[in-house]
Order: structure tokens, then C-alpha cells, then sequence
């Protein structure tokens, strides 16, 4: 099993709300990543969850705030977004990051900002 | 130079063709590669894996690796409509923190 699920599936906010993306997966991994994703472009690394530390934060505003709950689970907090943060956001593991770093990626979930 | 460079296509190829889809990355110490599927509105979806220089054959796909000439490419035998989608490279280096590095990635068309 491969599975990695996330929710909301779709999620539309103000500029001024306060939402969280969640993501989950039963594989055993202990590496949890966050990416955004624009029309037509690759996905872009946020952070990367090695062992529920944070290992790379890649320079991403503080208005997208990252938390490992535990080893299967991955949250994305969400406050006082642009609507330049509409995106697909993705959320992927892998058993570490290093050695077996094959990784899987969920559903997504489709962040609109009005 | 781009890390991971891929033509941004749309490559279009008859239904029941070889499909032939090229990668070529930037960083000699690339470790890892990866090549994704990604369908319109769709997360990635992995389609192939591949360590080693060589050839790597998983049903229709193969992946083929040649680190001296840093290219990767994806082979999609007996193209079908339902594979047009667009193709993700991805590298991982330890020059990128063990990072999954991507290409822009390769719009195929499978014409039926």
C-alpha cells in the first residue's frame, strides 16, 4: 500500500481566516514533505518532516506554518493568505531522506484565496 | 543551466507507438531518479524508478539511466490515449540535500 490521503480535498478562505491541511499516511515513512504546486509548473518544495523534526524549510512565509503531530501525520497551518497562495498543495512521504527516498505523493488539495 | 531540463513538448505520438520522453540533469552526484505522471488537476503519480546505469522495464514502461551522459529518459511502449498526461522528471543529489529536484516536465498527446 502507497497510500498517502489528504483533506480537504478543496478548500477556498479569505484573506483574513485561519484553516489547516492535513495529511496522512500508513507506509511507515519517516520523512513528510508539503509542496505547492501552480498551473503548469512542478511541484515546488515547502518543508520537509524527517523523524517529526523539521528539516528543510524552504524559505516559505510565515503565513504557512508546518507541524508533525506524529510519525503519520503531516498538518499545514493556514493564516492571512495572498491570493498568490492559491494553489494545489501536495503532501508526500518517503521512508527516509536518505537511502530509500522513493516518494509518494496524495491527492492534493485544491487552495483557493479569495 | 537548469538542475533537471526536459523539452516542455507536447510531444504527440500515434495510439500503439513508442513514446519517448528525455531528461537530462545537471549534477554529476545525482543519485536517484524519478519519473512521475501527473494527469490535469491530478497529483504525481510515480510510474518508474531507476538507480542504476542501464535499462529498467516495468510492463510498457522503461526507464533508462546513463550517468556518464547524465540523461534519463522513459520509454512508453504501445502508446494509449489514457497515458497523455504530462511527464515529471526528478532527481535527487546530495548537492540538493537529498531534495527531489524536477524538470519542468513533458506534455504527451497519445492520438487515437
Amino acid at each position: 500500500d502507497t497510500e498517502v490521503t489528504q483533506t480537504p480535498k478543496h478548500l477556498v478562505m479569505g484573506m483574513t481566516n485561519k484553516k489547516s491541511l492535513k495529511c496522512e499516511q500508513h507506509m511507515g515513512h519517516r520523512a513528510m514533505y508539503w509542496y505547492k504546486q501552480k498551473a503548469k509548473k512542478p511541484p515546488e518544495l515547502m518543508f520537509v518532516y524527517s523523524y517529526e523534526k523539521l528539516s528543510i524549510n524552504e524559505s516559505v512565509p510565515s503565513r504557512f506554518s508546518p507541524e508533525c503531530p506524529n510519525s503519520s501525520l503531516l498538518n499545514l497551518h493556514l493564516h492571512a493568505l495572498q491570493p498568490e497562495d492559491s494553489a494545489l498543495y501536495l503532501c508526500a512521504s518517503s521512508q527516509g531522506v536518505t537511502g530509500e527516498v522513493t516518494q509518494y505523493f496524495g491527492p492534493g488539495t485544491r487552495l483557493l484565496v479569495l | 543551466q537548469k538542475e533537471v531540463e526536459q523539452n516542455s513538448g507536447p510531444l504527440s505520438v500515434p495510439e500503439g507507438a513508442i513514446a519517448s520522453l528525455n531528461c537530462t540533469y545537471s549534477d554529476r552526484g545525482s543519485q536517484s531518479f524519478f519519473w512521475y505522471r501527473q494527469y490535469s488537476g491530478k497529483s504525481p503519480e510515480l510510474i518508474m524508478f531507476i538507480y542504476s546505469n542501464g535499462d529498467k522495464e516495468d510492463g510498457r514502461f522503461t526507464a533508462q539511466l546513463n550517468k556518464a551522459s547524465q540523461y534519463v529518459s522513459l520509454l512508453i511502449r504501445d502508446s494509449q490515449p489514457s497515458d497523455s498526461a504530462t511527464y515529471l522528471c526528478a532527481v535527487t543529489a546530495m548537492e540538493y540535500g537529498n531534495k527531489l529536484v524536477f524538470g519542468a516536465g513533458t506534455i504527451l498527446r497519445v492520438k487515437s
